[in-house]
């Protein structure tokens, strides 16, 4: 059974703070891995899709690095302001049957 | 506007009576999938589709149906439900497998 797992768990930090999470992943079959952002009440929203090893996305405050060979993942934000608080969601596809498999967040709160 | 929709977006209803929770989406996706979101568990895949007539297993499929007829919609199809189908349910596409997945505004689901 393939595994994603993420940390931390959750995270609370001040408004200001800059922050990272982890995504970790199987470093075989790799096809691709997505990022998602969720907030309460919603559904999830992309923010990155990184598919090659070594690749780095950037949104605004908020970037994300691929190590496909050693199997993770890390979103970085930059500053961090009330709004980013939502759960943050990894997703890993393989190449063998395209499903998708997620981790099971880090839930960020950012303090005022 | 580009969307998935799904309906209905909450459902209460009693063990063993079959009920279809509709899937669609305007934007000529050819991946489509069905997800549950239990607390502590994240989101885990209960069947996906690469194209019409083309359905497979994601991880938690056990007592589930799909369908895809039409390239737009992709109901998922409860038999039977039992209480452990009690969740939160949301149905996403993408263009390919792979692709950013865009989600609907999901469907909570009570089995009594």
């Amino acid at each position: 059974i393939l595994n994603v797992e993420q940390s931390p768990q959750s995270l609370h930090v001040q408004e200001g703070d800059s922050t990272n999470f982890t995504c970790s992943f199987p470093s075989s079959n790799f096809y691709a891995l997505h990022w998602y952002r969720w907030e309460t009440a919603k559904s999830p929203e992309a923010l990155f899709v990184m598919t090659l090893n070594g690749d780095e996305k950037k949104k605004g405050r908020i970037s994300a690095t691929l190590n496909t060979k050693e199997g993770y993942s890390y979103l970085y934000i930059k500053g961090s302001q009330p709004e980013d608080s939502a759960t943050y969601l990894c997703a890993f596809i393989t190449d063998s049957s395209y499903k998708l498999i997620f981790g099971s967040g880090t839930r960020l709160l950012v303090r005022p | 506007e580009a969307q998935v929709t799904q309906n209905p977006r909450y459902l209460i209803t009693v063990t063993g009576k079959k009920l279809t929770v509709t899937c669609s989406q305007n934007m000529n996706h050819e991946y489509m999938s069905w997800y549950r979101q239990d607390p502590g568990l994240g989101l885990r895949q209960i069947y996906y589709s690469m194209n019409v007539e083309v359905t497979d297993k994601g991880d938690v499929p056990e007592g589930y149906k799909v369908s895809r007829k039409e390239k737009r919609n992709f109901p998922l199809i409860l038999e039977s439900p039992s209480p452990n189908q009690t969740s939160l349910y949301f149905c996403a596409s993408s263009l390919s497998a792979g692709y950013t997945q865009y989600f609907g505004p999901g469907t909570r689901l009570t089995v009594l």
